[in-house]
């Protein structure tokens, strides 16, 4: 079974630009999140997406976090303009159903804000 | 409010040794538990989960315990080895409580 497949890897930019992310979770999940990951923290939930419809964006930057999940499948997380402190590995995971679930994550987006 | 594990930050372990990784929890509400491991440079990967009407669970090489009545929980892992060297979160959730991961622990195995 393929996993969470994430892209890209790594990316680099300087503070006031755009940075978007792209994730694929595995085939019939229908819950997908977007998780930010500090070094040294836990994962913190940005999004969560039960198919195509927001089931919770409390913790989302509303002001320059933008995230969507088309068609209930892929979803794209953008950041615009980036600050200093969005540096942080992006992770995305999925899972069957949602709820309290274990979850599925991939490698993550490792972003680093000059 | 939210429930979060605290952890201390760093364990190490000789290698051969058993391990035991430790959250705490203050949210009563709290009734499904999660351990993840993370190696460097990837996700979070599942180990073992717990919910409220046990108090044991097993797996391979890893035991999960909670203790409802102080709010805690533990991992212990068998016979250490080099490739459980990682950061271990706990995860919980339960009540109308946001899922939360706690801060993690850094296990270090010495060969």
């Amino acid at each position: 079974e393929a996993g969470v497949a994430q892209s890209p890897r790594y990316k680099i930019i300087e503070k006031r630009q755009s940075v978007a992310f792209w994730c694929n979770p595995i085939s019939g999940h229908a819950t997908l999140y977007w998780y930010q990951q500090i070094l040294g923290q836990g994962p913190k939930l940005l999004i969560q997406f039960q198919n195509n419809g927001v089931v919770d964006d409390s913790q989302l930057p509303k002001d320059r976090f933008s995230a969507e999940r088309l068609k209930g499948v892929d979803s794209t997380l953008k950041i615009q303009p980036a600050k200093l402190e969005d540096s942080a590995v992006y992770l995305c995971a999925s899972s069957p159903e949602g709820g309290d679930e274990k979850l599925f994550f991939g490698s993550g987006t490792q972003l680093s804000v000059l | 409010g939210e429930s979060v594990g605290l952890h201390l930050p760093t364990l190490s372990v000789q290698e051969g040794d058993n391990s035991i990784i430790n959250c705490a929890y203050s949210n009563s509400a709290s009734d499904y538990f999660i351990w993840y491991k993370q190696e460097s440079g990837k996700g979070p990967q599942f180990i073992i989960d717990i919910r409220s009407n046990m108090d044991k669970r097993q797996g391979q090489r890893v035991t999960v315990l909670l203790n409802k009545t102080v709010k805690h929980l533990s991992l212990q892992i068998a016979a250490t080895q080099p490739g459980d060297s990682a950061v271990y979160f706990c995860r919980l959730s339960g009540g109308y409580q946001k899922v939360t991961f706690g801060t993690g622990t850094k296990l270090q195995v010495i060969p």
